[in-house]
């Protein structure tokens, strides 16, 4: 069963600007983690948070994290043609094992040059 | 240092067959997971491998199989092939079992079932 819902399904954006994803779970969790995904091909890991953590930068990626909400954001600023792909994020669960994460459906992320 | 290692990359089976996926982990990685993609139900978790025994299994039927060899690599079966079963199948690594962190994904096996 799905524990993310990532929101909005399809964006379109142009290169140079902002792209904000947002992902909602259901249940407690131990972390968060984005991956991506190129048509077609297997899924590379973008950032982890913890749930004691609000906030965490990697490069061009800025993920906020608000458990009393339950829902995490991914932001890619300066969006370049390249960040074509699908983005998905991921929960380990309160008591659950590291292989077994429980995915959203994902965010298809269209960056036009 | 060589990724996830996943064969065959595509295959084509009828319905009825069985079908045998490979999964070749990161060295040092014992832990292998597997999960299947549709476009319907997104991307599901199958089952989890640690030292060869099976840690946890997601909501699938008893035809999807799966074990795990002293050398961690790790093979998944399906058998009494079904139109459904049509997917990527995707099989994932990490170090520790029970250690919340990043999986290292393969490229995937894409199957379809005519």
């Amino acid at each position: 069963s799905q524990q993310g819902e990532e929101d909005p399904q399809a964006l379109s954006i142009q290169e140079g600007e902002n792209a904000t994803m947002n992902c909602s779970y259901k249940t407690s969790i131990n972390n968060l983690q984005w991956y991506r995904q190129n048509s077609g091909r297997g899924l590379v890991h973008l950032i982890l948070i913890r749930s004691n953590e609000r906030e965490k930068h990697s490069g061009r990626l800025r993920v906020t994290l608000d458990t009393s909400k339950k829902s995490s954001s991914l932001l890619i600023t300066a969006s370049r043609a390249a960040d074509t792909a699908s983005y998905f994020c991921a929960t380990a669960n309160y008591g659950g094992s590291q292989g077994n994460l429980i995915f959203g459906k994902g965010t298809k992320l269209s960056v036009k040059p | 240092k060589a990724g996830v290692t996943q064969t065959p990359r595509y295959l084509i089976k009828t319905r009825g067959q069985q079908v045998t996926l490979s999964c070749s982990p990161i060295s040092g990685h014992r832990s292998v997971s597997w999960y299947q993609q549709t476009p319907g139900q997104g991307l599901q978790f199958l089952f989890e491998y640690f030292s060869e025994t099976q840690r946890n299994k997601g909501n699938f039927p008893g035809r999807f199989s799966g074990r795990q060899f002293s050398n961690s690599r790790s093979e998944m079966n399906v058998s009494t092939l079904e139109l459904g079963d049509s997917a990527l199948y995707l099989c994932a690594s990490s170090l520790y079992l029970g250690q919340t962190g990043e999986l290292f994904f393969g490229e995937g096996s894409r199957l379809t079932v005519l």
